[in-house]
């Protein structure tokens, strides 16, 4: 049973348009924290989210905690193809604990 | 600052041999350092947690025999695979813990593609 269900898994969409990318769980958490990683690298984080309800915005992507901290969104608005990339949620266990993914959103951006 | 390198970035190895794969932290110390598996359109996978000075706590189903690791200093985690298959063949990525840095952030290094032949 994965802790964090990502969703969805794969994402091909024209330039221009919007997506919502969701991360979902049965628990609840301090904060969760959003990746973005490219092919033959290491993910880098885009952000977290520590408070419930907690809206942030990076450009052109908005994170959104869920107000009982279960969940995550992430909006990407008129994506490019430089969006491309594999989009991961995480959540830390507890203060220096292990990082737990979801199980990614590969998402293709086509000119 | 806050940079984690690995080496090799790539490297191919026949059936049974073994692979050392390094992971430094550049500019800071690091006591906790993870290292992850990850295959081809999947998210990445904890293999095992490295502490400095002691042994690794690896996760459920990962053979702690055939993935060794070593944590001797406060920059440098190594993970060598043992007796290497072609089903090892995986991208492995190492993080380290920002120590006095940020805590509650992961560093992640470029990873390691590994094929086995």
């Amino acid at each position: 049973t994965q802790l964090l269900e990502q969703s969805p898994q794969f994402l091909s969409i024209q330039e221009g348009e919007n997506l919502t990318v969701y991360c979902n769980s049965s628990s609840v958490f301090s904060s969760l924290q959003w990746y973005r990683q490219e092919p033959g690298e290491g993910p880098v984080l885009l952000v977290t989210v520590v408070t419930g309800g907690e809206v942030k915005k990076l450009k052109r992507l908005t994170f959104q905690f869920g107000d009982a901290r279960k969940d995550s969104s992430l909006h990407i608005t008129a994506a490019q193809p430089g969006d491309t990339g594999l989009y991961l949620c995480a959540v830390r266990l507890n203060q220096g604990g292990k990082l737990i993914f979801g199980q990614g959103t590969e998402l293709s951006v086509k000119p | 600052g806050a940079v984690v390198s690995q080496h090799p970035s790539w490297v191919i190895c026949k059936s049974g041999t073994s692979v050392k794969i390094e992971c430094r932290s550049l500019d800071f110390q690091a006591t906790t350092m993870f290292w992850y598996r990850q295959f081809p359109k999947q998210s990445l996978m904890l293999m095992a947690t490295s502490n400095e000075g002691s042994k690794a706590t690896y996760e459920q189903g990962v053979e702690k025999d055939k993935f060794l690791i070593n944590h001797a200093s406060l920059t440098l985690s190594t993970l060598t695979v043992t007796s290497a298959h072609p089903e090892d063949s995986s991208f492995y990525i190492c993080s380290a813990d920002g120590d006095g840095v940020n805590t509650d952030t992961q560093y992640f290094g470029p990873g390691t593609r590994l094929t086995v032949l």
